[in-house]
C-alpha cells in the first residue's frame, strides 16, 4: 500500500465516547500533520510532528490528543467532543518541514451527536 | 502574517472551456513556497504543484498551467479545455521557509474555489 491512509473513513460518536483516528504513511516522510476541515472554514492546521516530536499545537482544545509513536504512524485521540467538532479530519505527511509539499490522506468524516 | 486569498468561491463552466483560478498571497518573508491542491468529492487533497519564491518561471503540465507574478503576489492556475473530471475544490496554499530554532513553518490555505465542469 502506498501513500497516506486513514482509518476509519467515517465515524459517528456521542459526546461521551472516546475514539481514535489513525493515520499511516508509507512514503518514508519525517513530518506528519493533522488538519481539520469544517464546512464553513478553511483548512485549519491542528498539530505538526517532526521526527516523532510535536513541534506545533495550534491552540487546539485538550479534548483532542495527538500521538506519534513512530514516523510512520499518527493518531488523534478524541474524548468528550462537542457537536461543533464534527468535520473532516485530514492527515498529511511531508519529507521534512520547511516548504516541502504535503501529501494527504482521504480523511475521516467525523460526526459528533 | 501569512494570508492566502482566493476571491472566487465557486465557478461553473461548460466542458472544453478554459478557466482560471485566482490566488493572491501575503507574506513578509522573502523565501516562501506556493502550492495548489485539488480536492475531488472523495475528500482527499491531491498535490498539484509547488513553486518557490525565487522561481517565477511559468509552468505547464498538460492542460494545467500556472502563472506566478511576484510583483502582484499572485499565483494563478489555468485549466485549458476543462473536463468533467476537473470538477473539484481547488486550494492555493503558502508556506514560509523553514526557520531555525524557535521558528515553525505552516502551510496556510486559502478558502478554496469550487469548480464545476458541466458536460
Amino acid at each position: 500500500e502506498t501513500g497516506v491512509t486513514q482509518t476509519p473513513r467515517h465515524l459517528v460518536m456521542g459526546m461521551t465516547n472516546k475514539k481514535s483516528l489513525k493515520c499511516e504513511q508509507h512514503l518514508g516522510h519525517n513530518a506528519m500533520y493533522w488538519y481539520k476541515q469544517s464546512a464553513k472554514k478553511p483548512l485549519e492546521l491542528m498539530f505538526v510532528y517532526s521526527l516523532e516530536e510535536r513541534v506545533e499545537n495550534n491552540s487546539v482544545p485538550s479534548r483532542f490528543s495527538p500521538e506519534c509513536p513512530n514516523s510512520s504512524h499518527l493518531f488523534l485521540h478524541l474524548h468528550t467532543l462537542q457537536p461543533e467538532d464534527s468535520a473532516l479530519y485530514l492527515c498529511a505527511s511531508s519529507r521534512d518541514r520547511g516548504g516541502n509539499e504535503q501529501f494527504f490522506g482521504p480523511g475521516t468524516r467525523l460526526t459528533v451527536l | 502574517a501569512q494570508k492566502v486569498t482566493q476571491a472566487q468561491t465557486e465557478i461553473s463552466v461548460v466542458e472544453k472551456e478554459d478557466v482560471t483560478l485566482d490566488c493572491v498571497y501575503e507574506t513578509r518573508d522573502t523565501t516562501y513556497y506556493l502550492f495548489w491542491y485539488k480536492q475531488p468529492p472523495s475528500g482527499e487533497l491531491v498535490f498539484l504543484i509547488r513553486r518557490n519564491s525565487f522561481d517565477e518561471q511559468n509552468e505547464i503540465s498538460g492542460r494545467y498551467s500556472w502563472n506566478f507574478q511576484k510583483s502582484t503576489s499572485s499565483f494563478n492556475f489555468t485549466i485549458t479545455a476543462s473536463q468533467v473530471v476537473d470538477s473539484a475544490v481547488y486550494f492555493c496554499a503558502l508556506s514560509e521557509a523553514y526557520l531555525t530554532q524557535g521558528g515553525s513553518e505552516k502551510l496556510v490555505f486559502g478558502k478554496g474555489m469550487k469548480l464545476t465542469v458541466n458536460p
